[in-house]
């Protein structure tokens, strides 16, 4: 079962303006993390947050998440053409099976 | 530092086949994970391994699914025999413990036919 859910499924906009992409997920977790996949290849881990922080940045990237209502939100500012891709949000439970659960993505499309 | 190495990259097998992939993780990572990637959906967990022992496979269809990790490095996932829904790209990931991130490998998109 998936435990993480997009939203939005898709998102066009254009190069230069910010992307925000929201998580919702239903268990605790131990942390949530991003990932990016481009056609046809594997997932590139973006970022990782942890249960006990409230927001993170990496470059471009600012994650942030809200347990109270079991939400995450990934905003890339100043999107290029590159950021094309799926993203995807995936929950760890921790603990021993704590193999991560992904929702199913949501698709970005930079238009240049 | 390597990658998470995969292969074949592509396989096209007829249903009722027999399948195997093959998955290097990085070096010095004790947890392996296999993951199906159904086109248009989110990566699924099919088992994971803490060095040589399984962890979680309570997802992998074990009647036609196997996986074996020896030696506590590499991994093969085993498919027999085929059904034409197991069409997807199968990933292989590592870890040096959940509080990390994954690096995945490329992936071999398997087409059964």
């Amino acid at each position: 079962s998936q435990q993480g859910e997009e939203d939005p499924q898709a998102l066009s906009i254009q190069e230069g303006e910010n992307a925000t992409m929201n998580c919702s997920y239903k268990t605790s977790i131990n942390n949530l993390q991003w990932y990016r996949q481009n056609s046809g290849r594997g997932l590139v881990h973006l970022i990782l947050i942890r249960s006990n922080e409230r927001e993170k940045h990496s470059g471009r990237l600012r994650v942030t998440l809200d347990t109270s209502k079991k939400s995450s939100s990934l905003l890339i500012t100043a999107s290029r053409a590159a950021d094309t891709a799926s993203y995807f949000c995936a929950t760890a439970l921790g603990g021993g099976a704590d193999g991560l659960t992904f929702g199913k993505g949501t698709h970005l499309i930079i238009q240049p | 530092e390597a990658g998470v190495a995969q292969s074949p990259r592509y396989k096209i097998i007829e249903k009722r086949q027999s399948v195997a992939f093959w998955c290097n993780p990085i070096s010095g990572h004790a947890t392996l994970y296999w993951y199906q990637q159904i086109l248009g959906q989110g990566p699924k967990l099919l088992i994971q391994f803490q060095n040589n022992g399984v962890v979680d496979d309570s997802q992998l269809p074990k009647d036609r699914f196997s996986a074996e990790r020896l030696k506590g490095v590499d991994s093969t996932l085993k498919i027999q025999p085929a059904k034409l829904e197991d069409s997807a790209v199968y990933l292989c990931a590592s870890s040096p413990t959940y509080q990390y991130g994954y690096t995945f490998g490329s992936g071999t998109r398997l087409t059964v036919v």
